[in-house]
């Protein structure tokens, strides 16, 4: 089955780190751009970080650069997420989604189509 | 970084009716516009992409349509399984990867 799990999420107190990775199944994983995207409790999304399908492309939302790292590794069908410094309002489900293209009319048309369930990242002390 | 807007916030409808949605971009993002559905506890699912192209698998009673800065999602006889909340996203200057803030269909 086509899919993308989550984990390693937790509780841990401000300050704090934690490592998120992403597995990915039945799918070219090193053909895809992935990103992070995040939900705080009764908000909407947030795309906290994108990698290129062969990690030479990076970028970071302001609210996590300088504290987050984005990695993957093609080999094991794997995307992570270093998350350092952690504080109260990086509180949120974490979610890994893959980006797919569609050309039409010689333009491509770009957007998140496979989605992981998430993981729980609680801040608190 | 463009900002992209929703209206309304919420949508009370009754099932069987239609329910319009709508999405506004700060600046022209053409049709590189997508909307997906979220459900209570579960990740998103991608429902349109090009601004009006339903994606595998999802239902003809979802359309979507504009171009721009202005843009609509159409539920034409909303069903039980649709009451949901809707985001945007727009992928014409990327990154960020943009999302609104949501609409809430709820059961009128």
């Amino acid at each position: 089955e086509v899919q993308l799990v989550e984990s390693g999420g937790g509780l841990v107190k401000p300050g704090g780190s934690l490592r998120l990775s992403c597995a990915a199944s039945a799918f070219t994983f090193s053909s895809y751009n992935m990103n992070w995207v995040r939900q705080a409790p009764g908000k909407g999304l947030e795309c906290v970080s994108s990698i290129s399908s062969r990690g030479t492309y990076i970028y970071y939302a302001d609210s996590v650069k300088g504290r987050f790292t984005i990695s993957r590794d093609n080999d094991k069908n794997s995307l992570y997420l270093q998350m350092n410094s952690l504080r109260a309002e990086d509180t949120a489900i974490y979610y890994c989604a893959r980006v797919g293209m569609t050309t039409m009319t010689l333009t491509d048309y770009w957007y998140f189509d496979l989605w992981g369930r998430g993981t729980l990242v609680t801040v608190s002390s | 970084e463009i900002v992209m807007t929703q209206s309304p916030a919420t949508l009370s409808v009754s099932p069987g009716e239609r329910a319009t949605l709508s999405c506004r971009a700060s600046q022209i993002v053409n049709t590189n516009l997508a909307w997906y559905q979220q459900k209570p506890g579960r990740a998103p699912r991608l429902l349109i992409y090009g601004a009006s192209s339903r994606a595998t698998g999802v239902p003809a009673r979802f359309s979507g349509s504009g171009s721009g800065t202005e843009f609509t999602l159409t539920i034409s006889s909303l069903q039980s399984e649709d009451f949901a909340v809707y985001y945007c996203q727009q992928y014409n200057d990327w990154p960020p990867w943009t999302f609104g803030q949501g609409t809430k269909v709820e059961i009128k």
